[in-house]
């Protein structure tokens, strides 16, 4: 099936911990993109990339650290979780051209205790 | 700056009646516009997207959009509402060149209820 892909689906972890969220796409896009979303549904924007080039870096704690090995793949590491990580994460990926829709993965819950 | 406003945060309607969500966006170029539906515990779908020409774009799942650039609103509506269609519904602009070419701008979401 042709997909973005994350692995893990859930993550419950203690704070302090560091853990790792991989994103896989075999849509052939240049582009792809880590969001958060919050417990009131709000998508923000954290990173993306083109292939392989660090594009959008908003406003994120330097905990968060994104990689992309390849155009296929963004990983997002993130260190000394704390609570208010506690969301859910999607990865999406789009071709880098006018007006192109991104194509969503189907998240991550990560539960911060 | 870019922007998108979805004024209602929770919308109830009775299955079978008809749907209108509201969008309206601050753009300052021609807006890509779109609308995404979320499914509990799902990713972001798709429903339709509007770049150009006619003015009514049609989606998947009987959905609709029109774009008014007059009142810079981008609706959603479907004509009868079927229980799953009950989600969570996302519009949003994307950025049509610069360094943040491809990037989307989202609203906060309108979660909608459907009673049987």
């Amino acid at each position: 099936d042709t997909a973005v892909s994350q692995t893990p689906k859930y993550l419950v972890t203690q704070m302090g911990n560091d853990k790792s969220i991989k994103c896989e796409q075999n849509l052939g896009h240049d582009t792809m993109y880590w969001y958060k979303q919050d417990s009131k549904k709000f998508l923000k924007i954290m990173f993306s990339y083109n292939n392989k080039e660090l594009i959008i870096n908003e406003t994120v704690p330097n905990r968060f650290s994104p990689k992309s090995p390849d155009k296929a793949h963004l990983n997002l590491h993130i260190n000394s979780l704390e609570l208010g990580d506690s969301a859910v994460y999607f990865c999406a990926s789009s071709p880098r051209t006018r007006g192109n829709e991104q194509f969503f993965g189907p998240g991550t819950r990560l539960t911060v205790l | 700056a870019q922007s998108v406003t979805q004024p209602d945060i929770h919308i109830t309607v009775s299955e079978g009646a008809s749907l209108e969500l509201r969008c309206n966006y601050s753009y300052g170029a021609t807006p890509y516009l779109f609308w995404y539906v979320q499914s509990p515990g799902q990713g972001l779908q798709l429903l339709l997207k509007y770049f150009s020409g006619d003015t009514l774009v049609q989606g998947i799942k009987g959905f609709e959009a029109e774009f008014k650039r007059s009142q810079s609103s981008f609706n959603l509506r479907k004509p009868s509402v079927h229980w799953s269609d009950a989600a969570e519904y996302f519009c949003a602009v994307g950025a049509a060149g610069g360094s943040t070419l491809g990037r989307l701008y989202f609203g906060r979401g309108t979660q909608l209820t459907v009673w049987p």
